[in-house]
């Protein structure tokens, strides 16, 4: 099974804060890699797909880059409502998801 | 819009079965792979089941495979999820989530979720 490793497990950020989540994948995906967010009680979010692409509806302050085996997730601009845990999952054989990084506001 | 809704959840003894259900709308249900996701407390995320289109391809990761099953009716919308020799690992919120099945696969659109434990 592919491996996804995130990095950090948790992290705070202020308001308008510049934010970066990484994940590493244990071999090469090519790009088939999704971002999803996850608030208390609530299910899951998709974010980015195709490790760039944003999905319908998602505010542009996020962005995704990477390919192979090194994929980020950015927020450009810490806001209250981005607070949760953020997920990446790849595509590329079976689905494996990262454990997760745990965002707070500061 | 899309909405995903699952039914079907609650409390069952270790070795036992049980069925999951999760009703579609909002989309043509037809179109599109369908999965199961599900949650352990406080735990993360792990794929349990996805199913095409039609339903002659499924696909598990070997921690469910042989226990449990996928199936959809495509005339009621509807998939399910046939869990048997359940365990108490297999507690969980479990999710119906639309796959995007292709060159990129991911899971699009999520439900609330309904959760299972497995306990005597």
């Amino acid at each position: 099974d592919i491996q996804m490793t995130q990095s950090p497990a948790s992290l705070s950020a202020s308001l308008g804060e510049t934010v970066s989540i990484e994940c590493l994948a244990s071999e090469g995906i090519f790009n088939n890699l999704a971002w999803y967010q996850q608030k208390p009680g609530k299910s899951p979010q998709l974010l980015i797909y195709g490790a760039s692409s944003l999905q319908d509806g998602v505010p542009s302050r996020f962005s995704g880059s990477g390919s192979g085996t090194q994929f980020s997730l950015k927020i450009s601009g810490m806001q209250s409502e981005d607070e949760g845990i953020y997920y990446c999952q790849q595509g590329y054989k079976n689905y494996t998801f990262g454990a997760g990084t745990r965002l707070e506001l500061k | 819009e899309v909405q995903l809704v699952e039914s079907g959840g609650g409390l069952v003894q270790p070795g036992r079965s049980l069925k999951l259900s999760c009703a579609a709308s909002g989309f043509t249900f037809t179109n599109y792979y369908m999965a199961w996701v599900r949650q352990a407390p406080k735990k993360g995320l792990e794929w349990v089941a996805t199913i095409s289109t039609s339903g002659s391809r499924t696909y598990y990761p070997d921690s469910v495979k042989g226990r449990f099953t996928i199936s959809r009716d495509n005339a009621k919308s509807s998939l399910y999820l046939q869990m048997n020799s359940l365990k108490s690992e297999d507690t969980a919120t479990y999710y119906c989530a639309r796959h995007r099945y292709g060159g990129y696969s991911y899971f699009d659109y999520w439900g609330q979720g309904v959760m299972v434990t497995v306990s005597s």
